[in-house]
């Protein structure tokens, strides 16, 4: 089992349209958690940090479900600019930091 | 504004070369990484640096090796090419505190064919 697992996609969503995905982690001494967005050929650029009470940043939402393990990015009224691959990012401390990257969703908005 | 550069957007070498990729940053940060990207894999740590002269291996550290002499520059060495290292090779860096890691920022990436 991967450590941190997303849905590879692609979603296909019309403009306009509310999205969520999910990504799961296993170890459960996992302490912080992002998203990033990468656009085709692009480097990934962070979207959000996910803190455990969730955050907010327009039409953006992430929770963090620790009970349950995973997190999950809400984007709502969905732009055409939005189609991108998400990734998700797992930080884990224990001796050193560890740094675990999810292979990402890729979302399409059509028009 | 975080401005990381790397040395070239695309390689091309032959197998058996020595191959040095570059990365440099200008925002004074501890922390440095090097990433190699793979379609279905997702971003693989190869190495990172939280300071001149240190340095840890990641996830597939093998075939690699890494060199930090100063703080914005880190350097990526193949010491002998090989077709399975093709890949999208991207430097990160973030910064401190030392040793924890929050949000990151990546490199345009080097696209390295070897052949």
């Amino acid at each position: 089992r991967k450590e941190v697992e997303q849905d590879p996609g692609p979603f296909n969503v019309p403009e306009g349209a509310t999205v969520a995905f999910n990504c799961t982690y296993s170890n459960s001494a996992s302490q912080s958690f992002f998203w990033y967005r990468q656009d085709c050929r692009k480097e990934p650029k962070l979207l959000m940090s996910v803190y455990s009470s969730g955050n907010e940043d327009g039409r953006f939402t992430a929770q963090l479900n620790r009970a349950s393990q995973y997190i999950s990015l809400l984007i709502r009224d969905s732009k055409l600019s939005d189609s991108a691959t998400y990734l998700c990012v797992v930080n884990q401390y224990s001796s050193a930091s560890k740094i675990i990257f999810g292979s990402g969703t890729r979302l399409s908005i059509r028009p | 504004d975080v401005k990381v550069t790397q040395s070239s957007r695309y390689l091309v070498k032959r197998t058996g070369e020595k191959v040095f990729l570059e990365c440099v940053q200008d925002m004074d940060h501890e922390n440095m990484f090097w990433y190699r990207q793979d379609p279905g894999l997702g971003l693989r740590l190869i190495y990172f640096s939280y300071d001149v002269k240190m340095k840890e291996k990641g996830d597939i550290p093998e075939g690699y090796s890494v060199s930090r002499e100063k703080k914005e520059r880190f350097s990526l060495i193949l010491e002998s090419a090989s077709t399975n290292q093709t890949s999208m090779y991207l430097c990160a860096s973030s910064p401190p505190p030392t040793g924890v890691i929050y949000e990151q920022y990546f490199g345009p990436g080097t696209r390295l064919t070897v052949t």
